[in-house]
């Protein structure tokens, strides 16, 4: 069956460092890899996608790698702040025509320690 | 600009209770329309989706329903609650079958 797993519930890190975040996907042909921002009590906020063709993203503090290879996305936040701190999301949209899902992870919680 | 507009944001039902959840969006036309549910400590589950008006299509089979009565409408409906029909339920729209999905402001149920 088809699979999204992001590598673990809830991450810790220092102020100024890197935080990295992992998306692996089983039975997935993604068209496209994204992720997502949610804070509590509010619905996810688009922050990058990647499609299947692209190796990398980048978008100010944040990047994202794709290997269709490995069927991992790899989520980089540098600098991290304190603000960064939210539950993030990777989501696939599968290829094929027709295909109007986009299917969550569940999320993993990043907080950063000033 | 496009926004998308959820009401009730809280809600509190007791079991074998109806329910109506509205979902508008403004600033675009001909969306592809969804709903997802978010229980505690699980992910986003995709309910419906609709690709246009009066066309729906229900991913979980389960009491609740959905319709689109107009181009830019999303309503989740239940005729009875149940307890596990609580959390918190996120209406969402992107043009086309591939992209970015924006979410609303959600809606918290508890089945009480």
């Amino acid at each position: 069956s088809q699979k999204i797993e992001q590598n673990s519930e809830a991450l810790n890190i220092q102020e100024g460092k890197t935080a990295t975040l992992t998306c692996n996907y089983t039975n997935y042909s993604p068209a496209y890899l994204q992720w997502y921002r949610q804070d509590p009590g509010r619905g996810p906020v688009f922050l990058l996608l990647i499609r299947e063709n692209e190796k990398e993203k980048r978008k100010e503090r944040l990047k994202v790698t794709f290997d269709t290879t490995l069927k991992q996305s790899l989520f980089h936040i540098t600098a991290s702040q304190p603000a960064d701190s939210a539950t993030y999301l990777c989501a696939l949209d599968p290829s094929g025509a027709g295909s109007y899902q986009l299917t969550f992870g569940k999320g993993t919680k990043l907080s950063v320690i000033p | 600009s496009q926004t998308i507009h959820q009401w009730p944001a809280t809600l509190v039902q007791p079991v074998g209770s109806p329910l109506s959840l509205e979902c508008t969006v403004e600033g675009t036309s001909n969306p592809n329309l969804y709903w997802y549910r978010q229980a505690a400590g699980r992910g986003l589950q995709l309910l419906f989706y609709s690709v246009g008006i009066g066309q729906i299509s229900s991913e979980v089979p389960q009491n609740l329903s959905a319709s689109r009565p107009q181009d830019r409408q999303f309503i989740l409906s239940s005729k009875k609650l149940l307890l596990s029909d609580s959390g918190f339920y996120l209406c969402a729209w992107r043009q086309g079958d591939r992209g970015t999905l924006y979410f609303g402001p959600g809606t918290r149920l508890t089945v009480t």
